[in-house]
């Protein structure tokens, strides 16, 4: 079946470091790659996505590349923010005529200012 | 728009009791997503409605466990005699089915059984 595996947690940066969050996947064919951001007491908000490989989906300085090779798509952003800090989440949705989402663990991350 | 809406935010209740969940998609929305999701863990798919039709079931859905979704707009997440293994943060989202069919959450009902 289908699964994503996460950078594990958490991470703590200071402002202005580069992040990165590792996600790799497993999958038959080729699916659909996300990020999620999930703040404090709110529900989880679509970052970013990619839909076939090489694909890089950015968004508000995120980035992540779509890298069928490595079956990876890691999320990158060059300079972090204190209001950067969330849980991060790496989702999959297969293809074919399966809709659900298949997400990683989450990894939290905190910025210092 | 308004968003996924889930009510209630939060239910604490007794083992044994039953509870019912509610969401209300995004108005055009005719998918409809349940998830659940346990602390420190991502969210896992529990079922999904295409309007009123009831497509798809995982396995975390056990007999106690019965969504409806009566005329493809709200649908309402029912947990009978609850255990305390069923607390967790419901999730529920939607998307259109057109398109890039993004899926859009709800901020979730958490749900404690004591």
């Amino acid at each position: 079946g289908n699964s994503v595996t996460q950078m594990e947690g958490p991470v703590t940066l200071s402002e202005e470091a580069f992040l990165t969050i590792n996600c790799t996947y497993t999958a038959t064919g080729y699916p659909s790659l996300f990020w999620y951001v999930q703040y404090p007491g709110e529900g989880l908000q679509l970052l970013l996505k990619a839909t076939k490989a090489d694909d890089k989906g950015s968004n508000k300085g995120f980035e992540a590349t779509y890298r069928k090779e490595t079956t990876s798509f890691h999320l990158e952003k060059g300079s972090v923010q204190v209001s950067d800090s969330a849980v991060y989440f790496c989702a999959l949705r297969g293809p074919g005529s399966a809709r659900q989402l298949t997400f990683g663990s989450g990894t939290q991350l905190t910025v210092l200012p | 728009d308004t968003g996924v809406s889930q009510d209630p935010r939060h239910k604490i209740t007794k083992r044994g009791q039953n509870v019912t969940f509610r969401c209300d998609p995004i108005s055009e929305h005719n998918r409809l997503y349940w998830y659940r999701q346990t602390l420190g863990q991502g969210p896992e798919f529990l079922t999904y409605f295409q309007n009123e039709a009831q497509l798809e079931k995982s396995r975390l859905l056990s007999d106690r466990f019965s969504a409806e979704r009566p005329k493809g707009s709200f649908s309402t997440l029912e947990i009978q005699r609850t255990e305390q293994g069923d607390s967790a943060m419901y999730l529920c989202a939607s998307s259109f089915a057109q398109g890039a069919d993004i899926q859009y959450f709800g901020a979730g009902t958490r749900l404690s059984v004591l």
